[in-house]
């Protein structure tokens, strides 16, 4: 089945870094999903990308959708204590709405 | 935007018991709602698809009579945990389509004692 294997697993990094966290799969994706979990809450979309080589903003958070389309990455520019969470990418099963989700990369911010 | 409850949010019951979580999409109809498992410190984990007016598809290894799933309305679906053992303890995450998007619920925290 199709796998989406996140790194780093976690990270711990000072207020005002720069952050980046990637994400790959053994088969191809149409679709690459970003999404973020705080403790004891669903997750939350963040960012979506839809075709190869695409580059794309939300305010610091910026994703790449991978030329080969197996893998993904996503930056966080100038961490602040609120970006404290857990990072999943996801992205659907061919031809239809199911989601998997990668393993996810947990975000600590050290004071 | 599209919001998403659950209830409860958490909840305890004794082994042996069954418990139903209710999913519902407040602003929006959904047709199709998805019902997700995550453990402590793992992933989401894809337990069924819930079809509105059909029986539900449930994913490999996810028992069916174990983990009854009614999508009663166009807003609302229910899981219902039957005979819970500690092991089914973990946190129980909907979501719903609209448009090109999932919206996930908030999540129900199941501990079986």
């Amino acid at each position: 089945g199709q796998q989406l294997n996140q790194s780093p697993q976690s990270m711990f990094i000072q207020e005002g870094e720069d952050v980046s966290m990637n994400c790959t799969s053994s088969s191809i994706f149409n679709t690459w999903l970003w999404y973020k979990q705080e403790p004891g809450e669903g997750p939350v979309l963040l960012i979506a990308l839809y075709k190869a080589g695409e580059l794309t903003s939300n305010g610091r958070l910026t994703a790449q959708f991978g030329i080969t389309r197996k893998d993904s990455f996503l930056n966080i520019s100038a961490s602040i204590p609120s970006d404290v969470g857990i990072y999943f990418c996801a992205g659907p099963h061919f031809g239809n709405e199911k989601l998997t989700f990668g393993t996810g990369t947990r975000l600590t911010i050290i004071p | 935007g599209a919001v998403v409850s659950q209830h409860p949010s958490r909840v305890i019951c004794k082994s042996g018991t069954s418990v139903k979580i209710e999913c519902r999409s407040l602003d929006f109809q959904a047709t199709t709602m998805f019902w997700y498992r995550q453990f402590p410190k793992q992933s989401l984990m894809l337990m069924a698809t819930s079809n509105e007016g059909s029986k539900a598809t449930y994913e490999q290894g996810v028992e069916k009579d174990k983990f009854l799933i009614n999508h009663a309305s166009l807003t609302l679906s229910t899981l219902t945990v039957t005979s819970a053992h500690p092991e089914d303890s973990s946190f129980y995450i909907c979501s719903a389509r609209s448009r090109d998007e999932q919206f996930f619920g908030p999540g129900t925290r199941l501990t079986v004692l």
